[in-house]
């Protein structure tokens, strides 16, 4: 089945104790995405990254860190967590780019409280 | 970034017809997406318009007016499972590819 896997999907965790949130998928996209999405802010993009080892930052990068080592895998990396990274994030993957015949493709969110 | 309005919620009833309108402002337009997202699910891909007119899919269907910078996505026949926020994002022109812009979602609700 096409789809785009995040884990975990719920972590609970403490200011400053690295974390990466894992995210692959299995369609041979060349793009693929992180977002954040808060209450009364919609999703804003973190990090996106058009192929194997191109990346860039999105709106909200500060405090983030990505890698794509890998066409199928683009782990999202919190060096030291903070609570104001509590959210909700969303992976998506595009076959390239985000365009009209390539939409996004979400995984089902990981839900992250930094205390 | 871009400018992008949509209306915080909205209720309506089974069978009838809702109207969510998106606004946008941006520096180059280059399409416009809404996505359908249920609570604590995952976005999902609805439609998309570049070009002004009606895209239609089923019960489903989208406006785009580049000249007014507005959309709108039309849902008929509702059902209690269109009960979601539904998502504008709009992609510029200016940016590289990767670049989607999302507006704050709609939560509509849909009564018996």
């Amino acid at each position: 089945e096409a789809q785009v896997t995040q884990n975990p999907r719920y972590l609970i965790t403490v200011t400053g104790k690295k974390l990466t949130v894992t995210c692959s998928q299995n369609m041979n996209h060349e793009y693929m995405s992180w977002y954040r999405q808060d209450p009364g802010l919609g999703l804003r993009q973190i990090y996106y990254s058009m192929n194997v080892e191109v990346t860039d930052k999105g709106d909200v990068p500060e405090g983030y860190k990505v890698s794509r080592k890998e066409k199928r895998n683009f782990p999202l990396i919190l060096e030291s967590p903070s609570p104001n990274q509590t959210s909700l994030y969303f992976c998506a993957s595009s076959l390239r780019g985000v365009t009209n015949n390539s939409p996004l493709h979400f995984g089902n969110g990981t839900r992250l409280t930094v205390t | 970034g871009q400018n992008i309005d949509q209306p915080t919620e909205m209720t309506a009833t089974e069978g009838a017809i809702v109207q969510i309108n998106c606004t946008y402002q941006t520096s180059g337009f280059n399409g416009l997406f809404w996505y359908q997202q249920h609570a604590g699910e995952a976005p999902t891909f609805l439609s998309y318009n570049v070009l002004d007119g009606l895209e239609e899919k089923g019960r489903f269907s989208s406006f785009l007016s580049r000249s007014k910078g507005y959309s709108y996505l039309l849902l008929k026949e509702l059902q209690m499972k269109d009960s979601a926020s539904y998502l504008c994002a709009v992609k510029d022109r200016g940016s590289t590819l990767g670049r989607l812009y999302f507006g704050r979602g709609t939560q509509l609700t849909v009564w018996p």
